[in-house]
């Protein structure tokens, strides 16, 4: 069974600053690799992904990937008040059946 | 439109009796998950439909039943709800082959058993 572990439990920044997430993975088939946004009270939705090593930046958002060392993060640049959610990272084999491992998140708090 | 809506909310019920909690989806996506999750915990996968196929996973499979009447609607039933049962159900959907595994979640129901 995959397990994900996710660091810090929690975080407090202020606005503006970088935070970084961190995920790491045991399954080492694993191919697909996603990170998840819940705002409180609301869904949780997708918010970036990927598939190989390397990085990819979307706005203020990069995630970054190194499959050797099963190591998956996220990085929101000038962070925001509304960034304040908590952050699930997940990963998954890729296969038909789309099933994924949730790790326990990171509940990140962005002071005005 | 990519809503997932679950139905009820929040849902009070006696240890015993019996629970069940609606999922629906009106984005024709093959797949309807259900997860657990509690508080500082990661969703845990119950099950899935993949189309007409039910999956359960091996540590939850006596606990829970699904139904999928039709490819929009899928629920959630617990048979003799116990307290370990409180927790947060999410419902998520996804199509096969379309962005490689994005789920579609609902906002869940919170299911308090006393």
């Amino acid at each position: 069974q995959q397990k994900v572990q996710q660091s810090p439990e929690s975080l407090i920044v202020p606005e503006g600053a970088m935070t970084s997430l961190n995920c790491t993975f045991s399954d080492s088939a694993s191919q697909y690799f996603a990170w998840y946004r819940q705002h409180s009270g609301k869904a949780p939705k997708a918010l970036m992904s990927i598939f190989s090593n390397g990085e990819k930046e979307e706005g203020r958002f990069t995630i970054h990937l190194n499959k050797a060392s099963l190591h998956f993060s996220l990085h929101i640049r000038d962070s925001q008040p509304s960034d304040s959610a908590l952050y699930l990272c997940a990963g998954g084999r890729g296969s038909a059946l789309g099933r994924l491992h949730f790790g326990a998140g990171t509940q990140l708090i962005v002071i005005p | 439109d990519t809503t997932v809506k679950q139905n009820p909310r929040y849902k009070l019920a006696r240890v015993g009796k019996p629970v069940n909690l609606i999922c629906s989806q009106t984005m024709n996506h093959d797949t309807m998950y259900w997860y657990q999750k509690k508080p500082n915990q990661a969703p845990k996968l119950l099950l899935f439909y993949y189309d007409k196929i039910l999956n359960r996973e091996a540590d939850t499979f006596e606990k829970f039943q699904s139904s999928r009447p039709n490819n929009s609607f899928c629920s959630l039933y617990i048979g003799s709800a116990g307290l370990e049962y409180s927790a947060m159900y999410l419902c998520a959907s996804s199509r096969t082959g379309g962005a490689r595994g994005t789920q579609y979640f609902g906002p869940g129901t919170r299911l308090l058993v006393l």
